[in-house]
């Protein structure tokens, strides 16, 4: 099965700076998107990553605050920008598409748990 | 959008029995309800889904079943084993239409030995 990856896997950030994550994968896949899961609640959709377009934002998150790129088919980065506390967070990638899947298959990267001071 | 209800949030099982999770969406255009288990400080794992042409589906001590008219969704869990213990998330998407999940807000389950 495909590798999922993510960089870093945990930080701790004064507020006020940015953070950048990595999510590689080892095989092509169909889409990526990024998800914050807050401690102890559920997964929340921040966007669609598009490969070599503007992301797709959810209700709530927006470019200027949560800056997506995914320059191919195998690697997108979500940054955190300008942090406060209220950002302390787990922020997953996720990918559909994998070789060998039913294509609606949603596999999720390990996480990065980021603490903002 | 889509809203994703699940219940219960709690979960404590003596080892052996059964458990069951429920769960309810909104939107009648979803098509496929994927669960997941999530053990502390894990990623959340897909463990069995289903597409809204199949009414259950099996998976050794797994099972989904999914009422369309009802637009509700439940988990089925078997002979339940320590290793059951973990936060379960059902979730539902349009599929191939638009594959965003959302989630429901996650059942703590505890097997008790």
């Amino acid at each position: 099965s495909a590798v999922i990856s993510q960089k870093p896997s945990r930080d701790i950030c004064q507020r006020g700076t940015s953070l950048t994550i990595q999510c590689q994968v080892d095989s092509q896949v169909t889409m990526m998107f990024w998800y914050r899961q807050q401690p102890g609640q559920s997964l929340t959709l921040i966007a669609t990553a598009n490969q070599g377009s503007e992301a797709t934002y959810e209700s709530g998150f927006v470019i200027d605050k949560f800056p997506i790129s995914r320059p191919n088919l195998t690697f997108s980065t979500l940054t955190v920008s300008n942090m406060s506390p209220e950002d302390s967070s787990i922020y997953l990638c996720s990918v559909t598409g994998l070789a060998g899947g039913n294509g609606l298959e949603q596999f999720f990267g390990p996480g990065t748990r980021l603490t903002v001071l | 959008g889509e809203n994703v209800e699940q219940h219960p949030s709690t979960l404590s099982v003596q080892e052996g029995d059964s458990a069951v999770i429920k769960c309810t969406y909104s939107d009648s255009a979803s098509n496929y309800f994927p669960w997941y288990k999530q053990e502390l400080g894990k990623r959340p794992q897909l463990i069995i889904d289903i597409r809204s042409n199949v009414g259950e589906k099996k998976d050794q001590r797994i099972a989904v079943t999914l009422n369309k008219t009802a637009k509700h969704f439940s988990l089925h869990i078997t002979e339940t084993q320590p290793e059951d213990s973990a936060v379960y998330f059902c979730a539902a998407s349009k599929g191939s239409t638009n594959y965003k999940l959302s989630f429901g807000a996650g059942t703590t389950v505890t097997v008790r030995a």
